[in-house]
């Protein structure tokens, strides 16, 4: 009940191309949905999050999609750059409990020149 | 500003032996969080303190693990009798408030 099931493991995407990653959750009280991106070395960093309360949250060339009756999101990068190369991993977290996030287990994603 | 400060960065030790690892939160910052991320999995969630409180460890192995982040100084996380299934890397996080918090660039543990 308490997990963040993540998809694909790794995704491979030629430049100028769209990056999707997806999540799905069964924990019907999560009420906040982060995506953090981490580069090899160095910690998780915050990249978007959303409530759901919304269906869809843009910055910049990310994107997550939100359906709460599927019980899924996801992120999208638009236009993928080599810099974008990264592990991205989707977390959720509720209420009662905001301190401690509950995280996918990552996509490994390359963005090829 | 500099960030939530990890130290060592890579720590090497014999089955057995302890380990401690340290975190400095960001400044102004109270709430500190440790996570462990195991070879190609997410971060798990180990434990959450204030100063000188522990105020959830429900993820923290029920033995040889233990926290603490003292009135003065960093937070530590002590592993006792180092076996290899603790080589990870270990993450610690700060913030001002119960959510929006930053990482650190974390601790590798390796346990030979």
């Amino acid at each position: 009940q308490q997990q963040v099931k993540q998809s694909p493991q790794s995704l491979i995407v030629q430049k100028g191309g769209i990056s999707i990653i997806n999540c799905a959750y069964e924990n019907t009280a999560f009420d906040y949905f982060p995506w953090y991106q981490q580069f090899p070395g160095k910690g998780p960093a915050l990249l978007i999050a959303i409530r759901p309360d919304v269906s869809e949250k843009k910055e910049g060339r990310f994107t997550i999609s939100f359906n709460k009756s599927a019980k899924q999101f996801s992120l999208h990068i638009m236009d993928s750059q080599p810099g974008d190369s990264a592990t991205y991993f989707c977390a959720a977290n509720w209420m009662d409990s905001s301190y401690k996030l509950i995280f996918g287990s990552g996509t490994r994603l390359l963005v090829r020149p | 500003n500099a960030g939530v400060m990890q130290n060592p960065r890579h720590l090497v030790r014999r089955r057995g032996q302890e380990a401690r690892l340290r975190c400095s939160p960001m400044k102004g910052h109270s709430h500190v969080y440790w996570y462990r991320q195991l070879p190609e999995e997410g971060l798990k969630f180990m434990v959450y303190l204030q100063k000188e409180n522990i105020i959830d460890e429900s993820g923290m192995p029920k033995e040889r693990f233990s926290a603490e982040f003292p009135k003065e100084g960093p937070s530590i996380l002590r592993i006792q009798q180092v076996v290899r299934g603790d080589s990870a890397a270990y993450f610690c996080a700060s913030s001002p408030e119960q959510y929006g918090y930053t990482f650190g660039s974390g601790t590798r543990l390796t346990v030979v």
